[in-house]
């Protein structure tokens, strides 16, 4: 099945500054990228996704690359504020651990920071 | 547009016992798909329902179980608790079910389940 993997696991910045968090994926049928944020007592949020049709999308301050051929996306973020201070998850659409329908896979999360 | 709904969003149960949880997904959507989320393991995917049937399976034991009703509301219940169980249950709505490749999924804000 899927594999991903996520990078830094925690991330500190300044406010102001850019934050840019990065995942790898396995399967190179994986077609959807989406990322989360998860705030401290709530669910994760859907924030951005991707299609692997897509290498770039962007949504204010923050932006999605994809490399399909590196199998690896990343979400940057510019111009932090303290409130973008959360849990940020990667996850890929691919084949279950059982070769069994696409479902997401999510990486481990990167604890993001914003020092005012 | 009312978001996802979980109940209860707090259970306390001890070993040996058995525990339901509920879901409400958004209205109009038809897939409910419920995860585990712990510090060790994050994300794991745990199963996926859509018109009342189970679409998808994640490899978990089979005192994991859930199912759907006609008003696409979901339970999932978890027998013969262990201390492992204890995390927190999240459930992700979306219109169509995962096999269709660029599904968003909305999560709700969880229930935390701890297993004395």
């Amino acid at each position: 099945g899927e594999n991903v993997e996520q990078h830094p696991s925690t991330l500190s910045v300044q406010e102001g500054d850019s934050a840019v968090i990065k995942c790898t994926y396995s399967d190179s049928a994986s077609n959807y990228f989406p990322w989360y944020k998860q705030e401290l007592g709530k669910g994760p949020q859907l924030i951005i996704d991707i299609r692997s049709n897509v290498g770039e999308k962007k949504d204010q301050r923050i932006a999605v690359t994809l490399n399909k051929t590196a199998k690896h996306f990343s979400l940057h973020i510019t111009e932090t504020q303290p409130e973008d201070s959360a849990v940020y998850f990667c996850a890929a659409k691919g084949k279950g651990s059982s070769g069994s329908a696409r479902q997401l896979t999510f990486g481990s999360g990167t604890q993001l920071t914003v020092l005012p | 547009k009312a978001g996802v709904t979980q109940t209860p969003r707090y259970l306390i149960k001890t070993r040996g016992q058995q525990v339901t949880l509920s879901c409400s997904p958004i209205s109009g959507h038809r897939s409910v798909s419920w995860y585990q989320q712990t510090p060790g393991q994050g994300l794991q995917f745990l199963f996926e329902y859509f018109s009342e049937t189970q679409r998808n399976k994640g490899n978990f034991p089979g005192r994991f179980s859930g199912r759907q009703f006609s008003n696409s509301r979901s339970e999932m219940n978890v027998s013969t608790l262990e201390l492992g169980d204890s995390a927190l249950y999240l459930c992700a709505s979306s219109l169509e079910p995962s096999g269709f490749s660029y599904n968003e999924q909305f999560f709700g804000p969880g229930t935390r389940l701890t297993v004395l």
